[in-house]
């Protein structure tokens, strides 16, 4: 049963475009909300992450947005860029548990 | 800072063939996990270490044993390779406790054939 739903599984838009990528979960008890990127060849990065205390995450061009009554959560990266094609993973974790829950992954390609 | 260092980076097995992927961790982090990545699949979670001494199954652990050896390393071994078990396995670490995150290593590429 997967725990984080991912949505959609690749996404291409245009340079200084709006991707969105969705993310949804079931466990209420989660209360950590990391996304990764990930490059080829390369193992994940941490990118930005919330906490379910606070509607919005803003990072440079990186924003989480965070909805806490419909257990949706969704990264939005402003004015993308062709080096931010990669592949991007949300997650979920509580503190008092010690697993981390991964969305399926979305690959984004950002076209010059 | 190395961080995550997996050894190796590249593998190809034939069935049956036994190995062990390392994992170390300089960054004294409590808590230790290995993934697998699959396509379409996302990142799956094959045994974690909460902390030095303990280990627990994760989503996927059949054919696989892991050994956290100390504070710093944990590894994954696979008994009885099988062409199921082709796929880029990561080790991550992390300090747990409030908002720490995973930190990942760089992977080990694994065919089987």
């Amino acid at each position: 049963q997967q725990q984080v739903k991912q949505s959609p599984q690749s996404l291409i838009v245009q340079k200084g475009g709006i991707p969105i990528i969705n993310c949804a979960y079931e466990n209420t008890a989660f209360d950590y909300f990391p996304w990764y990127q990930q490059f080829p060849g390369k193992g994940p990065a941490l990118l930005i992450a919330i906490r379910p205390d606070v509607s919005e995450k803003k990072e440079g061009r990186f924003t989480i947005s965070f909805n806490k009554s419909a257990k949706q959560f969704s990264l939005h990266i402003m004015d993308s860029q062709p080096g931010d094609s990669a592949t991007y993973f949300c997650a979920a974790t509580s503190d008092t548990g010690n697993q981390f829950y991964f969305g399926t992954g979305t690959s984004l390609t950002v076209i010059p | 800072n190395a961080g995550v260092t997996q050894t190796p980076k590249f593998q190809v097995l034939k069935t049956g063939q036994s190995m062990t992927l390392q994992c170390a961790q300089d960054m004294n982090h409590n808590s230790m996990y290995w993934y697998r990545q699959d396509p379409g699949m996302g990142l799956r979670l094959i045994y974690y270490s909460a902390s030095e001494g303990t280990t627990d199954k994760g989503e996927v652990p059949n054919g696989y044993n892991v050994s956290r050896l100390n504070k710093r390393e944990f590894s994954l071994r696979l008994e009885s390779a099988a062409p199921s078990q082709t796929s880029v396995y990561f080790c991550a670490s992390s300090a747990r406790g409030r908002g720490s995150p995973l930190h990942f290593g760089n992977g080990t590429r694994l065919t089987v054939t």
